[in-house]
Formats: C-alpha cells, structure tokens, sequence
C-alpha cells in the first residue's frame, strides 16, 4: 500500500541549531507533496508543496523542501530555528485512492521542540 | 472570506448519544474532507467530498455518515458515539483548478470526547 513515511517522532533542538525532517513516500508515479505545520492548539497551516519544476521549494518562515525523485524523498529544512518553530510538522503527499482519483496521506507527523 | 468553519469547537458526549459536526467554506470549493487526527496517528481521511451531493469513504469510515447537500456544507455525523471516537477533528477543503488547486485548506477543529 502506497504511504508516507516520517522518521523522527520527537526531535528536540537549541535555538540556532538546522533542521532537516525527513519525509518518504512510496509510490512511483507523479506526486504533489506538502509540508504542513500545527501550532500548539491550532490547526495546520501550510509551510510549503512542490506540484512541478524546481525540485527545491522555498516556503513561508525560513523553510525549504527539496524533491529528491529517485529516494522518493521531500525532506524539510531551515538554516537556524527559532523557539517560535516549536510545533507539529506533517509531510503529506498526494496518492492515488483508486478510479481515477487522489488522496492527500499524511505522514504521522513530527513533534519538534525548540529550546531557547 | 472567512475560509474554513467548523462547529462546535469542543464538545463532550456519553457513549450512545449522537451528534453533527458542521463545516463550512466560503471559498467555493469543490472537494471537501473530514480528517481525524490521535496521537502519533498523524491525520487519517475519514470522508470526503468531490462535490455537491456526492460522498465517498476514506481511510477510516466506520461508525460516521456524511453529507453534502450544499456546495459550501459538509456535516459529519456520529448516530451512536463510542469512546473510540474521541478525538479531534479537522475539516479541509481545496479547489480543483487554479493556483491553489489541490492545496487543501483547513478549519480550526473540534475536539470531541466521548465518555
């Protein structure tokens, strides 16, 4: 079965330290992918998504995401993160459901924890 | 615009009892989706909509109907509400032409606990 997969539950950093999460899918085809973020009590907001063309993708905040096609891979990253990045960080990818259509599946998510 | 609404914003129940969740987009969206999210479960699709008067089942569907009997509504229905149920809920919606086709739009959620 096609799925997303993010490999750190829990990633705890200082203030200035770079992020990079991880984000798998295993699918072959032609993909849109997401990255979403949920603050503490909020809903999910988008950071950034790739649909076609440069595979590095600069978002809102300082993220970006690069495409990797042959690892089948979207990771995100920033330079430095700032106690404010404290939050849930899902990676999704549209996937097809079956009759023509697609799905938006989600990774399980990322907790990530910002120490100042 | 007020994008994506969801009513109510929490709710309590006892096992039995049943209730309807309202969504609402003011966006003129087409496709509509109703997402469950536990810990560590990330997001599972649990309905979704592809337009008015249509519905189909996602990733978790069982114990909930839907209906979309107006473009802008999507209602989630519970007819006998179970512990497993507890959980907070988000709605989501896109369009599916235009720059931001196929991004999905999220409303604010409804955390809802059974008893």
């Amino acid at each position: 079965a096609q799925s997303v997969s993010q490999h750190n539950h829990h990633v705890i950093l200082s203030e200035a330290a770079s992020l990079e999460l991880g984000c798998n899918y295993s699918y072959g085809g032609t993909v849109n992918l997401f990255w979403y973020v949920q603050y503490p009590g909020q809903h999910l907001q988008l950071l950034l998504k790739y649909f076609s063309g440069d595979p590095l993708v600069k978002g809102i905040k300082g993220f970006e995401a690069e495409f990797i096609k042959s690892k089948f891979s979207f990771n995100l990253r920033k330079p430095s993160v700032q106690w404010s990045d404290t939050a849930e960080y899902f990676c999704a990818v549209n996937l097809p459901s079956g009759a023509g259509s697609y799905q938006l599946t989600f990774g399980k998510g990322t907790k990530l924890s910002v120490i100042p | 615009n007020a994008g994506v609404t969801q009513t109510p914003k929490f709710r309590v129940l006892k096992t039995g009892q049943s209730m309807t969740l309202l969504c609402a987009q003011d966006m003129n969206h087409e496709y509509m989706y109703w997402y469950r999210q536990d810990p560590g479960m990330g997001l599972r699709l649990i309905h979704y909509s592809v337009g008015e008067g249509t519905t189909a089942k996602g990733e978790v569907p069982d114990g909930y109907n839907v209906s979309r009997l107006k473009k802008q509504n999507f209602l989630l229905g519970l007819e006998s509400a179970a512990p497993s149920q507890t959980s907070v809920y988000f709605c989501a919606s896109n369009p599916t032409s235009g720059r931001w086709r196929n991004e999905q739009f999220f409303g604010p959620g409804t955390r809802l606990t059974v008893l």
